[in-house]
């Protein structure tokens, strides 16, 4: 399995402004990917974080308002942009296919991190 | 694109009683079908998943059943304890990392 540590756990922000993510593991892994789950509901696919280039965004979500890096093989970041109370939700990064495994590895989470925006 | 529907939402069950959890799917192509435990204040965690050439898989208490052509999955959890009150969502995916989620079963166990 793997480990996976999010900063911010948690975090209280004025709207208008942006918070970053950071999302670490501590192996190497193929997949990255950013979930949003807002109060009390599922958990939704924002994007997949592509190692050197672009992440891929899900329908709904654009890069102006969640930009995403992932510079290396355990290490991406989300950023919430111009923050609205809308954006309230915990932010989760799940992890597959460690490196030098299986290829159907099952999917790993974080602990997530809540975000409270007023 | 895939479309996971799960039921019931909330599930009351008296510890020791069976607790049934289930889910349909769309996406025919969809082969991988997890299920996560999400406690309180923390991520959701893996408890066991189920393969599209496999009909059922149990882990001790728990059970996955798999019916590809009605297009849909179970969870089965025998001996409730209220250790296992937690929020369980099923998911599915024609990849082991990409998720489709359901929208999630809030289980209490009384003890």
């Amino acid at each position: 399995s793997a480990v996976i540590s999010q900063k911010p756990s948690r975090d209280i922000c004025q709207r208008g402004t942006s918070l970053t993510i950071q999302c670490q593991v501590d192996s190497q892994v193929t997949m990255m990917f950013w979930y949003r789950q807002q109060p009390g509901q599922s958990l939704t696919l924002i994007a997949t974080a592509n190692q050197g280039s672009e992440a891929t965004y899900e329908s709904g979500f654009v890069i102006d308002k969640f930009p995403i890096s992932r510079p290396n093989l355990t290490f991406s970041t989300l950023t919430v942009s111009n923050m609205s109370p809308e954006d309230s939700s915990i932010y989760l990064c799940s992890v597959g296919g460690l490196t030098g495994g299986r290829e159907d590895t099952e999917a790993f989470f974080g602990q997530g991190t809540r975000l409270t925006v007023v | 694109g895939e479309n996971v529907e799960q039921h019931p939402s909330t599930l009351s069950v008296q510890e020791g009683d069976s607790a049934v959890i289930k889910c349909t799917y769309s996406d025919s192509a969809s082969n991988y079908f997890p299920w996560y435990k999400q406690e309180l204040g923390k991520g959701p965690q893996l408890i066991i998943d189920i393969r599209s050439n496999v009909g059922e898989k149990k882990d001790q208490r728990i059970a996955v059943t798999l019916n590809k052509t009605a297009k849909h999955f179970s969870l089965h959890i025998t001996e409730t304890q209220p250790e296992d009150s937690a929020v369980y969502f099923c998911a599915a995916s024609r990849s082991s990392y990409k998720l489709i989620f359901g929208s999630g079963t809030r289980l209490l166990v009384r003890p």
